[in-house]
Parts: structure tokens; C-alpha cells; sequence
């Protein structure tokens, strides 16, 4: 595609919902990360892909937080039983190559979530 | 660890001045250092980045930094802004090839209100 897609680009749960966020990478990028945004704050780290492999996953903040990319290509974030600290902007990003080398990051627009 | 700080939240400017925005960072390895833009409701953009070699790093849209090691500081400048450049600005850094570390740490952003 043109750019990395983001979906639900907005999505109002209430506390206890599941929640799935996805991803449609730029086509070819190997390199698959996702970030949080809260409120006046830069990105925070959740979770690294190479491929379909979750190389990194450190920054998931409790084990409610998981995340796939089974065919290497298209990512989903899931949040389960959704909290209210969980509110932020979900950023997915790509890159062509290995990414924290060169910086050389793509990303979306943006999952907005609201946990009422 | 990799930190970055961005101690200056907003700057406001007039058009046609210039601009400087800070940034200073921690790391006990050796790093590449980045600038992103965000533009109202739409995705992170790559400014510029420092990766070895000369210390002024020249990007797009005017801009450009300059990696100071002994200060730990990586300030991105540009003699006259636009009305356009209003926008959102982060500071980042990763891990250099050799460390392994794959993400990017971002600063907490500094926002730019460029007034006529």
C-alpha cells in the first residue's frame, strides 16, 4: 500500500472490553513495531517484529496487552479487559529493513482508544 | 538504558525567526539519534537523522542538528520558520548496530506555534 493503515482509527470501549487494533505495514517491510502515545507524551515502546517473529516485546506494559503478525505482514494489537490507563493513541510502524539501525521509520496514523 | 529529554514542551515563534529545540539524551552505548515531526492528525515523519560521520545532519523542510557528544545533545535548528512548520516535534534515539537494541526511545515532544 501507499503508507502504513491503521484500524480502528478511533475505537470508545468500555472498562472490561477486548479491544483489536491492526496494521496493514507498507508492502515488504520486515520490520514491524508498536508504540503507545498518552496524552502530551512522546511514543513508548510496546513491541518489535522481524518477520512473524515478536523479537522484542518488552514494552507491553501488563500480560492484558498481546500482540501477532502470524503471515509477517498485517499486525493486530489486542488489549484485554481494557482499562482506563489504557486511553492513548496505538502507533504502528514499518520499516524496510532493520529499523532501529537506521531510523528509517513509517508510521500510521494512529488507533485512538478511549476506555470509558 | 536510553533516555531522551525535550525540556522545552512548547516554543512559540514568529515567522520568519529562527528557531532552535532542544534535545539532550542518556545511553550507556553508543547511539543514532533522530528527529520526527508531527503534523495535526496525521503520522510520525523523519526529519533528519545522525548516524556516524560529520556532526551537522541537514534534513528536509530547512531544518537541520548537530550531534554534540561531549554534551550528550542533539538540538535541531532552522534560521526561518513558516507557519507551516507549527506542528509537533520529537527527539529520538536507538542503539548503534552493535547493541543489539532494535527501537526507538522517543522525548516527550516539543510543540511549535509558529505565529504570524
Amino acid at each position: 500500500g501507499a503508507g502504513v493503515s491503521q484500524s480502528p482509527r478511533y475505537k470508545v470501549a468500555k472498562r472490561g472490553q477486548d479491544v483489536a487494533l491492526r496494521c496493514d505495514p507498507i508492502s515488504g517491510h520486515v520490520s514491524l513495531f508498536w508504540y503507545q502515545q498518552a496524552l502530551g507524551q512522546g511514543p513508548e515502546f510496546l513491541t518489535y517484529f522481524q518477520n512473524e517473529a515478536q523479537l522484542d516485546k518488552s514494552g507491553l506494559p501488563s500480560d492484558r496487552f498481546f500482540a501477532e503478525r502470524p503471515e509477517g505482514s498485517v499486525s493486530t494489537l489486542k488489549i484485554q479487559r481494557t482499562q482506563q490507563e489504557d486511553s492513548a493513541v496505538y502507533l504502528c510502524a514499518s520499516s524496510l529493513g532493520l529499523a532501529g539501525i537506521t531510523g528509517e521509520l513509517f508510521f500510521g496514523e494512529g488507533s485512538r482508544l478511549t476506555v470509558l | 538504558a536510553q533516555s531522551v529529554t525535550q525540556l522545552d514542551s512548547q516554543v512559540p515563534v514568529f515567522e520568519e525567526a529562527p528557531v532552535e529545540l532542544r534535545c539532550n539524551y542518556s545511553s550507556s552505548v553508543s547511539v543514532y539519534l533522530f528527529w520526527y515531526v508531527q503534523y495535526p492528525n496525521q503520522g510520525l515523519q523523519l526529519l533528519l537523522k545522525y548516524l556516524s560521520g560529520s556532526t551537522l545532519v541537514k534534513g528536509i523542510n530547512g531544518f537541520e542538528a548537530e550531534f554534540n557528544k561531549s554534551q550528550t545533545s542533539f538540538h535541531l535548528r532552522k534560521p526561518s520558520v513558516h507557519i507551516s512548520d507549527t506542528a509537533e516535534y520529537f527527539c529520538a534515539v536507538s542503539g548503534a548496530m552493535d547493541t543489539g537494541r532494535r527501537a526507538l526511545t522517543f522525548g516527550s515532544g516539543t510543540r511549535l506555534q509558529v505565529q504570524p
